[in-house]
């Protein structure tokens, strides 16, 4: 079993939509949960960080985090074609280094 | 540098052969990453520096890698004895301390033919 999964998608919907994008995890000292956004042929960027549980919103991004369930989420509201690319979750312990562990991503299309 | 640099940005190299790629850092980050994509998958993490020192290499697949950083800025990477299967997208990032918070060059695309 992989520590961090994730639904590679695809997953495409129309302009506007609110986006749902999860991923599990086994890891109980996992703290630090990411969201990295890659488009084609570049490396990811930082979307949105969270530390230990909690909501986050930023715009248009809101970003979970559930431990007692091992579960996070993203949501994407009001939705444009621009947000296509591929979403990869990420997270990292405080103990033994910061190695961050990648889902293996969801890619993303929305139509315009 | 404004973001991480790496280079070449596309290397082709033939089976057996040595490889480095580089990686530059933003200036002032202390940690530095290296990761390897494939195709339709999130990138698998390779090894960290934490300053000049590797602080987890347990990602690195077997002996033909091997990376460094003297300085504790600029990164190389170096795969020996090249197999087709090394083919893939080597991503270098950086960050502030170690809390894991990742800025990501635009990746060196390997090919062995």
């Amino acid at each position: 079993q992989k520590e961090v999964e994730q639904d590679p998608g695809p997953l495409s919907v129309p302009e506007g939509a609110i986006v749902s994008l999860n991923c599990t995890y086994s890891n109980s000292a996992f703290q630090y949960f990411m969201w990295y956004r890659q488009y084609s042929r570049k490396g990811p960027e930082l979307l949105m960080y969270t530390y230990s549980s909690g909501n986050k919103e930023d715009g248009r991004f809101t970003a979970q985090v559930d431990k007692s369930s091992k579960y996070i989420s993203l949501f994407i509201r009001d939705s444009q074609p621009s947000d296509s690319a591929t979403y990869l979750c990420a997270m990292s312990a405080t103990t033994g280094g910061f190695k961050t562990i990648f889902g293996a991503g969801t890619r993303l299309f929305v139509k315009a | 540098g404004a973001g991480v640099s790496q280079t070449p940005s596309n290397k082709v190299t033939e089976k057996g052969k040595y490889v480095e790629l580089r990686c530059d850092p933003i200036s002032g980050h202390t940690a530095l990453y290296w990761y390897r994509q494939s195709l339709g998958q999130g990138p698998e993490f390779l090894i960290y520096f934490q300053g000049t020192g590797a602080a987890d290499d347990s990602g690195l697949p077997n002996d033909r890698f091997f990376a460094v950083r003297p300085e504790g800025s600029v990164s190389t990477l170096k795969i020996q004895r090249t197999e087709r299967g090394d083919s893939a997208v080597y991503l270098c990032a950086s960050s502030f301390r170690d809390r894991g918070l990742l800025t990501f060059g635009s990746g060196t695309r390997l090919t062995v033919v």
